[in-house]
Parts: structure tokens; C-alpha cells; sequence
């Protein structure tokens, strides 16, 4: 079946450290996205990006960086990681404006 | 930029009974309003959404109600059962990205 799929699945790095976390999808679409979700605040877009060559700054960027590899890769990074970037990651893929978005399974990530 | 706001943030019904989650939003352009559902360590996945030229939308037990004038939208559970337990997120959004509320824990008491 077409999915999303996140890499890892789990992370426990120390501060300062960077971090890379991997999205790939099957599904052919365009459209990827990176999400932070912490508990009480629901899902908060870091970065998306339309295509190969067009990425955008979501509501969260400060701290993060994004590569989109492929159509089908789009990478999310912590320069120096900071402990209240303890969360969970979601990578979603759209086919375009208005369509529904398909998450992958997250990964969790803990910086002490 | 787009603020959504949902309410309840947690909800205990009896099995069997209805469910309504309410959310609102303040961006006019906005014009598509997913509803996700994620259980315990799973992934977000859709359950209904609706674009702004409808005012509702039914998918046999879930329904889903747009009011653009007063800017809300609500989701509506009907014939609740234990499986329907999980975390439910509202969003809206125009053409570039979605802005998510913060979500409703639904517990369904067998």
C-alpha cells in the first residue's frame, strides 16, 4: 500500500546535538509537510513544501531546517537541539489545495 | 494568520449517546475544514471533511456542520460506541496549509 513513512521511529539525543529526521511517501504527492504535535497544543506546522524547488515556513520554523530531497523525500533538522523541542514529528503528504492530508506514524523525540 | 479554537477539551459520554465537538476559526479565506481522528500512538487520519460551499456533510454516523457567517464548524457523533474513543482534531485552512485546533480527548463509557 502507498504510505508515509518516517524514519526513525524513536529518538533520545542530548542537547546541542543535530538531529535529522526522514520522510519518504509512495504516494506520489506533491505536497509534504512537517508537524510538531506537544500535548494540550494539537499539531503546529514547522515547514511545508509544494515541490522540489518551493519550501515554506509553517507557524514553528525558528530552529528547524528542511530539505526536500525528491519529490517523494522531504528531511526535517535540528541544528543544535534544545530540550523544548521534546515532541512528536509528523511528516504529511497532500495532492494539492484543499485535499486531505495523510500522516505517517511520527517520531518521537526526547533531547535531555 | 488563521487561530482555531476547539472545545470541549475532553468529553465523557455513555455509549449509545450523541457526541458534538466545536470549533471556530477567525481567517475568512479559509475555505476547507478537515476533522482527524488518532487513537493511543497512532498517526492522525481523516474522518470528514467539508469545503466551504457545503454547509454539511454526513458519513453514516458522523456528521460535520460549517456556519462561514459565524465562522464555526462542529463535528457530530451519533450512536457513540467505545471504539469511537480516541483524540479528535479540527482544522481549517485555505490553499497553502492547515491550521489544527487543539483537540478533544472523546471517551465513550460501554
Amino acid at each position: 500500500d502507498a504510505d508515509v513513512t518516517q524514519t526513525p521511529r524513536n529518538r533520545i539525543t542530548k542537547t546541542g546535538k543535530r538531529i535529522m529526521l526522514e520522510c519518504s511517501q509512495t504516494k506520489g504527492h506533491d505536497r509534504m509537510y512537517w508537524y510538531r504535535q506537544d500535548p494540550g497544543l494539537g499539531l503546529r506546522l514547522i515547514y511545508y513544501s509544494f515541490d522540489v524547488k518551493d519550501i515554506n515556513k509553517g507557524e514553528i520554523s525558528d530552529g528547524y531546517s528542511v530539505s526536500r530531497q525528491a519529490q517523494a523525500k522531504f528531511s526535517l533538522s535540528l541544528e543544535s537541539a534544545i530540550p523544548n523541542q521534546t515532541a512528536l514529528y509528523f511528516c504529511a503528504t497532500s495532492t494539492g489545495d484543499n485535499q486531505p492530508q495523510h500522516f505517517g506514524d511520527g517520531t518521537r523525540l526526547s533531547i535531555l | 494568520g488563521e487561530n482555531v479554537e476547539q472545545h470541549p477539551s475532553t468529553l465523557s459520554v455513555q455509549e449509545g449517546d450523541s457526541a458534538v465537538i466545536k470549533c471556530t476559526y477567525s481567517d475568512s479565506a479559509s475555505n476547507y475544514f478537515p476533522w482527524y481522528k488518532q487513537e493511543l500512538g497512532k498517526r492522525p487520519q481523516l474522518i470528514i471533511d467539508i469545503r466551504s460551499n457545503v454547509g454539511e456533510k454526513k458519513d453514516q454516523r458522523i456528521a460535520v456542520t460549517l456556519n462561514k457567517t459565524a465562522k464555526h464548524f462542529s463535528l457530530h457523533i451519533t450512536e457513540t460506541q467505545p471504539e469511537d474513543s480516541a483524540v479528535y482534531f479540527c482544522a481549517a485552512g485555505e490553499w497553502r496549509a492547515l491550521t489544527f485546533g487543539s483537540g478533544t480527548r472523546l471517551q465513550v463509557q460501554p
